[in-house]
């Protein structure tokens, strides 16, 4: 079992629709989550992080965490196909390793 | 510079050669990781530098690999007698607060 777990996907939604990707953790003692976009060729680049449970939010992309059930979703409203790419999560325990999900695909059809 | 570079962006090379990877951080960022990252997958952490030690090295495969930053500015990671499952993205970020990743080598053993 993989550290951190996050379905593949793809995930398809409409132009301005709410997209919602999901992942989980195994490791009680992860402490800060992150989420990255990767386009297709590029390397990652961070839009969120949360250290503490609950929802944070920047814009149009709410993070939310919840340590009880290991489980961290990010959101994105009003998609764009400009949001178009793969989605990483990423977990930090304690320490500065950094153990990333397999990352979600995510297709906004315009 | 204004971001992460590593070089080179493209490399081949055949069974059993060594090859040497580059990656010029973000100048003062004490922090520097190296990830690899293959087709369709998150980035694996390798190792993590502070300044010029590295304080974890969990993350290689093998001894055929080996990280260094004498300076605590430029690193180089090298692995020895290259294998076709070494084929892969190598990732180098470097972080004050936040993880910057450059663009990637792409390695490819044949």
């Amino acid at each position: 079992q993989k550290e951190v777990e996050q379905n593949s996907g793809p995930l398809s939604v409409p132009e301005g629709a709410i997209a919602s990707l999901n992942c989980t953790y195994s490791d009680r003692g992860s402490q800060s989550f992150f989420w990255y976009r990767q386009y297709s060729g590029k390397s990652p680049e961070l839009i969120m992080f949360i250290y503490s449970n609950g929802d944070k939010e920047d814009g149009r992309f709410t993070a939310q965490l919840n340590k009880a059930s290991q489980y961290v979703s990010l959101l994105i409203r009003d998609s764009q196909p400009s949001d178009s790419a793969t989605y990483l999560c990423a977990a930090t325990t304690g320490g500065f390793k950094t153990i990333f999900g397999a990352g979600t695909r995510l297709f906004v059809k315009a | 510079g204004a971001g992460v570079s590593q070089s080179p962006r493209y490399k081949v090379a055949k069974r059993g050669q060594d090859v040497a990877l580059r990656c010029d951080p973000i100048s003062g960022h004490v922090s520097l990781f190296w990830y690899q990252q293959a087709l369709g997958q998150g980035p694996e952490f390798l190792t993590y530098f502070q300044n010029e030690a590295q304080l974890d090295k969990s993350g290689l495969p093998s001894d055929r690999f080996f990280a260094e930053r004498p300076e605590g500015s430029v690193s180089t990671l090298k692995i020895q007698r290259t294998q076709q499952e070494d084929s892969a993205v190598y990732l180098c970020a470097s972080s004050f607060d936040e993880q910057f990743f450059g663009p990637g080598t792409r390695l490819t053993v044949l």
